[in-house]
């Protein structure tokens, strides 16, 4: 299994450029979630999903849409980016009430 | 805003020693979880205690949960240079909707 791939893995995007963040999982999990984590700092909620076709805001959800069409994809999508994107984004899979598995992260830098 | 306090924020010691670190919360929750980040690197799960639980054990590592004062610690006994990364503990209060303290840095000397 390849567990939880991102891509892309760097990016770098001029302020009022958009782009889709992509997030694949091959373990059949119901959960899937989106987070940023600034530097020095825990990881805060973006949006997540409970199934396919289902998806809710978390925590910072301004600025980034998702979407749940298939079980294995969720990709988060910046609208219209700003400096204040600059952020390392971590998606992450799991079954309900289990542990959550990350991927690498998509280090996004925004001019 | 961020649920989980960790304490402290970094903590350096000796290799072969034992590294404690604290995690306190606000909200009743289902599970608390620990995870482990090396520098630049994807978060790595290491245990989950539920919420009636009151102690788990896994390898090296000691996690404890006191629900009344709504508190976890992690202990790493017999430390090794590759534990040095941050260590994060994250609440779960439902939906799988995990909120994050801020870590502990934890450098392991030679």
């Amino acid at each position: 299994n390849a567990g939880v791939t991102q891509t892309p893995k760097f990016q770098v995007l001029k302020t009022g450029q958009s782009m889709t963040l992509q997030c694949a999982q091959d373990m059949n999990h119901e959960y899937m979630s989106w987070y940023r984590q600034d530097p020095g700092m825990g990881l805060r909620l973006i949006h997540y999903s409970v199934g396919a076709g289902i998806t809710d805001q978390g925590e910072v959800p301004n600025g980034y849409n998702v979407s749940r069409s298939t079980t294995e994809d969720f990709p988060l999508r910046l609208l219209s980016a700003a400096p204040s994107q600059t952020s390392v984004y971590f998606c992450a899979s799991s079954y309900a009430g289990n542990e959550q598995y990350f991927g690498p992260g998509t280090r996004l830098t925004v001019t | 805003s961020q649920q989980g306090e960790e304490d402290p924020q970094a903590l350096s010691i000796q290799e072969g020693e034992n590294a404690t670190m604290n995690c306190s919360y606000k909200t009743s929750i289902n599970n608390l979880q620990w995870y482990r980040q090396n520098s630049g690197r994807g978060l790595v799960h290491l245990i989950l205690i539920r919420s009636n639980e009151r102690e788990k054990h896994s390898g090296r590592l000691r996690v404890t949960l006191d629900t009344s004062k709504k508190s976890s610690s992690l202990l790493i006994t017999a430390s090794r240079a590759a534990d040095t990364a941050s260590y994060f503990c994250a609440t779960d209060r439902g939906a799988q909707k995990l909120v994050f303290g801020q870590g502990t840095r934890l450098t392991i000397n030679p």
